[in-house]
């Protein structure tokens, strides 16, 4: 697991708070990923960079922000979340937009 | 668009074969993957398939392609406690779109 990290792996915030969930990938690719895992969608595509150039936005809602400072790193910084966000948060990367996505371990968030 | 679609739930007896499906709509796949994701944590790829084969062998994984039917299995020889878990398929299109994954279905071993 050591191919794409994320910190931290557990986070409980409540509704007021700001925090940020970090990803770090060590595989020299060029395309990073954030996914949202919940009971009610096993997969939920969020963001997509590609050489640092957000590429796709899934109608994400704006309490959630992305950002890609290198093609090593991204990030997602939470603002005012509902406990609806409550989920495990996945981050992926891959060489190429329609390559083999390697994903980290996640964070698993709660909102109260 | 594409679409990949996996049944929710998989119920097998320790040392049974368990076999886990999916169908895709892609005609122009080019290849195909199967993740696992255990409890609490990501995704990790188990293995994956080109789309002009029709069978990939793996120690106790096999991995059927139906091209003409679109249909992709995995099967789980002699299935042990430690393979229970999500097990999602996916696709990468011929051009175009990026990985495409399956709803996931739950694989669960029973002693």
């Amino acid at each position: 697991e050591t191919g794409v990290t994320q910190t931290p792996r557990h986070l409980v915030m409540g509704m007021t708070n700001k925090k940020s969930l970090k990803c770090e990938q060590h595989l020299g690719h060029n395309a990073m990923y954030w996914y949202k895992q919940s009971a009610k969608k096993p997969l939920e595509l969020m963001f997509v960079y590609s050489l640092e150039e957000r590429v796709e936005n899934n109608s994400v809602p704006s309490r959630f922000s992305p950002e890609c400072p290198n093609s090593s790193h991204l990030f997602l910084h939470l603002h005012t979340l509902q406990p609806e966000d409550s989920a495990l948060y996945l981050c992926a990367s891959s060489q190429g937009l329609r390559a083999l996505q390697f994903f980290g371990p996640g964070t698993r968030l709660t909102v109260l | 668009g594409e679409d990949v679609e996996q049944s929710l739930f998989l119920s097998v007896r320790e040392g049974d074969s368990s076999v886990i499906n999916c169908t895709y709509t892609d005609s122009s796949s080019t290849y195909l993957y199967w993740y696992k994701q255990e409890p609490g944590a990501g995704l990790q790829l188990l293995t994956y398939i080109f789309s002009n084969m029709d069978m990939k062998q793996d120690q106790r994984l096999t991995v059927l392609l139906n091209k003409k039917d679109k249909h992709l299995s995995l099967r789980i020889a002699d299935t042990q406690t430690g393979d229970s878990a999500i097990y999602f398929c996916a696709e990468t299109p011929h051009a175009g779109n990026m990985l495409t994954f399956g709803g996931g279905t739950r694989l669960m071993v029973k002693p």
